[in-house]
């Protein structure tokens, strides 16, 4: 099974500074997806951010982006000017090519202090 | 508005009382999944459906069972639920060739 690790539990970050949240994976297939979803105090899961391994790019979307190092198997997700809002849970994920299961790791809890 | 829609979105029950959660989405969407959240442990398949009446065991299948017989709906059926299946439940669903699943609101399930 594919297995993603989020080695942060927990992360304090000062408003209007940006914060990186780590994501390794592994996997032997060369085509997969990477997802990064947010889950507020309210407990839906909203999604953030996609990478696909043969994007040449990182991804970007807004105030997200996708620092994507294929040779390393890493997708941390930064984010920044950090606003209250972004007081959340965030979640890696990661999913093969022709599967139809997404893979999480365990999670990271970001604070947003003013 | 596209969405997926669970009920209930929270439930108390007792050991061995059978259940089912519903879920729907009108996205037309190809596949479909149910997960569970637990802390720590991040989000598990459950099950998944790659259309009507095609399903398959995800990662942490024991306990339920599941059913596709539309399209749009994809209820997650506990017979005989017990404490070890407390927890946050989502549904998801995606489109063919589409990268982004949709999740639920998310089920609470409490089991005493």
């Amino acid at each position: 099974a594919q297995k993603i690790t989020q080695t942060q539990p927990g992360m304090f970050v000062q408003e209007k500074e940006a914060v990186t949240l780590d994501c390794t994976y592994d996997t032997s297939d060369p085509s997969y997806g990477l997802f990064w979803y947010k889950q507020p105090s309210s407990g839906e899961m909203i999604f953030l951010i996609y990478q696909g391994s043969y994007d040449q790019q990182n991804a970007t979307e807004g105030r997200y982006s996708l620092n994507f190092q294929k040779a390393r198997k890493s997708a941390n997700l930064v984010i920044s000017a950090s606003q209250l809002g972004d007081s959340a849970m965030y979640f890696c994920a990661m999913r093969r090519a022709n599967d139809y299961k997404l893979s999480f790791g365990a999670g990271t809890t970001v604070t947003v202090r003013a | 508005e596209a969405q997926v829609t669970q009920n209930p979105r929270y439930l108390i029950t007792v050991t061995g009382k059978k259940l089912t959660v519903t879920c729907s989405q009108n996205m037309n969407h190809e596949y479909m999944s149910w997960y569970r959240q637990d802390p720590g442990l991040g989000l598990r398949q459950i099950y998944y459906s790659m259309n009507v009446e095609v399903t398959d065991k995800g990662d942490v299948p024991e306990g339920y069972k599941v059913s596709r017989k539309e399209k749009r709906n994809f209820p997650l059926i506990l017979e005989s639920p017990s404490p070890n299946q407390t927890s946050l439940y989502f549904c998801a669903s995606r489109g063919q060739g589409l990268h982004e699943q949709y999740f639920g609101p998310g089920t609470r399930l409490t089991v005493t």
